[in-house]
């Protein structure tokens, strides 16, 4: 597709279980960005990609919380032990890298831990 | 590092009144400035961003922004909005870099609902 594409749109996991999220950015994207959506947070960034630079991970809010960039396209963020805190959107966004290149974001997935 | 405030979490107004949003950003290096929209259920789309040059930007959806340095503002308007324009809107920012890639990282504002009534 043309854009960002997300999967899964929807999961509902039981707390303590663990969760992948897949991001498929747009082609030729060099740069590639996770966000978190919850009430009360906002919009918080997660971690970014940029080429084989090594990411910047620096919003990442625990150590069960972890992503992997493969052949500098697709993307998995990977919940370990989720808690029922990590409901929220995930959403994913590519950009061409170079400074004011526009983001482009996914729909999201949702996630429930119940 | 860099913060974001919208100074109003919701506004309501009638359909083809005028319309402000409000940002306000703090950054001690230079940045660019970006406004989203966020439709229900559905990821967010750039209505417009600011670079350089002229301080008044056009976006999409008839919506302009006027970035202000001394008032470190970036406020958003549209002379005339519609019952479709109801939405959430977020402010942003991410600074610049001397050496052209981009550090991508943006900081978001809390985001405005505006509504629209008829």
């Amino acid at each position: 597709g043309a854009g960002v594409s997300q999967s899964p749109s929807n999961k509902v996991t039981e707390k303590g279980k663990d969760v992948e999220l897949r991001c498929d950015p747009i082609s030729g994207h060099t740069a590639l960005y996770w966000y978190r959506q919850s009430l009360g947070q906002g919009l918080e960034f997660l971690i970014y990609f940029q080429g084989n630079s090594a990411p910047d991970k620096s919003g990442l809010p625990s150590d069960r919380f972890s992503a992997e960039r493969t052949g500098g396209s697709v993307s998995t963020l990977t919940i370990q032990r989720t808690q029922q805190e990590d409901s929220a959107v995930y959403l994913c966004a590519s950009s061409l890298g170079r400074q004011g290149n526009t983001i482009y974001f996914g729909e999201g997935s949702w996630l429930t831990v119940v | 590092a860099q913060s974001v405030t919208q100074l109003d979490s919701q506004v309501p107004v009638f359909e083809e009144a005028p319309v402000e949003l409000r940002c306000n950003y703090s950054s001690s290096v230079s940045v660019y400035l970006f406004w989203y929209v966020q439709y229900p259920n559905q990821g967010l789309q750039l209505l417009l961003k600011y670079l350089s040059g002229s301080t008044l930007v056009k976006g999409i959806n008839g919506f302009e922004a006027e970035f202000n340095k001394s008032q470190t503002s970036f406020h958003l308007r549209k002379p005339s909005v519609h019952i479709s324009d109801t939405a959430e809107y977020f402010c942003a920012v991410t600074r610049t870099n001397a050496g052209g890639t981009s550090y991508g990282k943006l900081t978001f504002g809390q985001g405005t609902i505006l509504t629209v009534h008829p």
